[in-house]
């Protein structure tokens, strides 16, 4: 079946560093989507991409939608102690009969003291 | 704008039981979604309903259901529960553009 390889799994990082996480994945997609998670909480959307080369912005956040069509890019800029948390991609054909949201195992960002 | 609201945010079952969980999405959002996540499994698709009929349905047993109703709020259903049920179960409405916004989520406890 479809799966998505997010990487890294974790990233432990010091304040004010960069950070860049992606997916891939055997199947083309027309949406990628990426999220954050706090504990308890549910995901809340940062950014979707809907085009094949597409780079969007969201403050620090930077997203790209592979040329492939298979893989997505995030990056943080200048991390902050609440971009802690887990951040997940979601690849989805929209729209689609047979659409099923595929989403990554998610990436821990941890910020050290 | 009201966000997807969940209901209840937290229950306990034990094994046999059956749950019913409950999801508003955001005013004007036709399609909903439902979600378990795990540790061990992460995020996973169960099935989403548009206009109160079932558009997509994800690998899980029949114990898992759902349904619509006219006002797009929308329930699920999990029968017979099992250990393996404990979950948070995540609830979320779309626009026509396929972006996903969640609810917070219920979180399952099976004894």
């Amino acid at each position: 079946g479809q799966q998505l390889n997010q990487s890294p799994q974790s990233m432990f990082i010091q304040e004010g560093e960069d950070v860049s996480m992606n997916c891939t994945s055997s199947s083309i997609f027309n949406t990628w989507l990426w999220y954050k998670q706090d504990p308890g909480e549910g995901p809340v959307l940062l950014i979707a991409l809907y085009k094949a080369g597409e780079l969007t912005s969201n403050g620090r956040l930077t997203a790209q939608f592979g040329i492939t069509r298979k893989d997505s890019f995030l990056n943080i800029s200048a991390s902050i102690p609440s971009d802690v948390g887990i951040y997940f991609c979601a690849g989805r054909y929209f729209p689609n009969r047979d659409d099923k949201i595929i989403f990554g195992k998610g990436t821990r960002l941890h910020i050290l003291p | 704008k009201a966000g997807v609201t969940q209901t209840p945010r937290y229950l306990i079952k034990t094994r046999g039981q059956q749950v019913t969980l409950s999801c508003s999405p955001i005013s004007g959002h036709r399609s909903v979604s439902w979600y378990q996540q795990t540790p061990g499994q992460g995020l996973q698709f169960l099935f989403e309903y548009f206009s109160e009929t079932q558009r997509n349905k994800g690998n899980f047993p029949g114990r898992f259901s759902g349904r619509q109703f006219s006002n797009s709020r929308s329930e699920m259903n999990v029968s017979t529960l099992e250990l393996g049920d404990s979950a948070l179960y995540l609830c979320a409405s779309s626009l026509s553009t396929g972006e996903l916004f969640f609810g917070e989520g219920s979180r399952l406890t099976v004894l």
